[in-house]
């Protein structure tokens, strides 16, 4: 069965620095890999996804993402931190067949500080 | 506006009360899903309806009971809840493949008292 691991639970980044989230999944074949975020009182908003192709992928808000198959990670960053990216952040990955089927991690939450 | 709207955004109920979660999306999505969002737990997926049809019920209590009249509206009935119960409540849909990304709404906050 898939798994997807969010190692970081908390991050508090200065306005202005680079940040790295990181996500590790286990799954055999080429996996779908997605990156969500939640504002408080929000729900999930898509932030960008990888399914095949180049590795690097941009998603909306300024945030990347690399797919390195060798250490099954897809760490999501960004080169300057703004406050209002703090959020709690959902790796998540999907075998292929239908959206049910995909995991989600536990999240990591931004701190920013001015 | 995220294309998928729920009401109440929260409720409060009592263990023994009736209550129903409201989920409507715009757009144009064939499957429905209902997740329950907990503190510091993954996100559980609960239902899942795809053209209206439920695909999925992951072991869900029978005190939630979904109902996807069609394509386009999910409802989820609440009856003699408990307080673990108390949680974020995320009505999501998509284009029933996985490349297709999870829309969601903005949940209905419950506490069970």
């Amino acid at each position: 069965a898939q798994s997807v691991t969010q190692p970081d639970i908390h991050i508090t980044v200065s306005e202005g620095a680079s940040l790295e989230l990181r996500c590790n999944y286990s799954y055999g074949a080429t996996p779908y890999l997605f990156w969500y975020v939640q504002s408080p009182g929000q729900g999930l908003q898509l932030l960008l996804k990888y399914f095949s192709g180049d590795t690097l992928v941009q998603g909306i808000k300024g945030f990347e993402a690399e797919f390195k198959r060798s250490q099954s990670s897809f760490n999501l960053r960004k080169p300057s931190v703004h406050w209002s990216d703090a959020a709690e952040y959902f790796c998540a990955v999907g075998t292929s067949g239908t959206a049910s089927k995909l995991t989600f991690g536990t999240g990591t939450r931004l701190q920013v500080t001015l | 506006e995220t294309g998928v709207t729920q009401t109440p955004r929260h409720l409060v109920m009592g263990m023994t009360n009736k209550k129903s979660l409201k989920c409507e999306q715009h757009l144009g999505h064939n499957a429905m899903y209902w997740y329950k969002q907990s503190a510091k737990k993954p996100l559980e997926l609960m239902f899942v309806y795809n053209f209206k049809e439920q695909t999925e019920n992951n072991s869900v209590p029978s005190r939630f009971s979904p109902e996807c009249p069609n394509s386009s509206h999910l409802f989820l009935h609440l009856h003699t809840l408990q307080p673990e119960d108390s949680a974020l409540y995320l009505c999501a849909s998509s284009q029933d493949r996985m490349d297709s990304p999870l829309h969601f709404g903005n949940g209905t906050r419950l506490t069970v008292t």
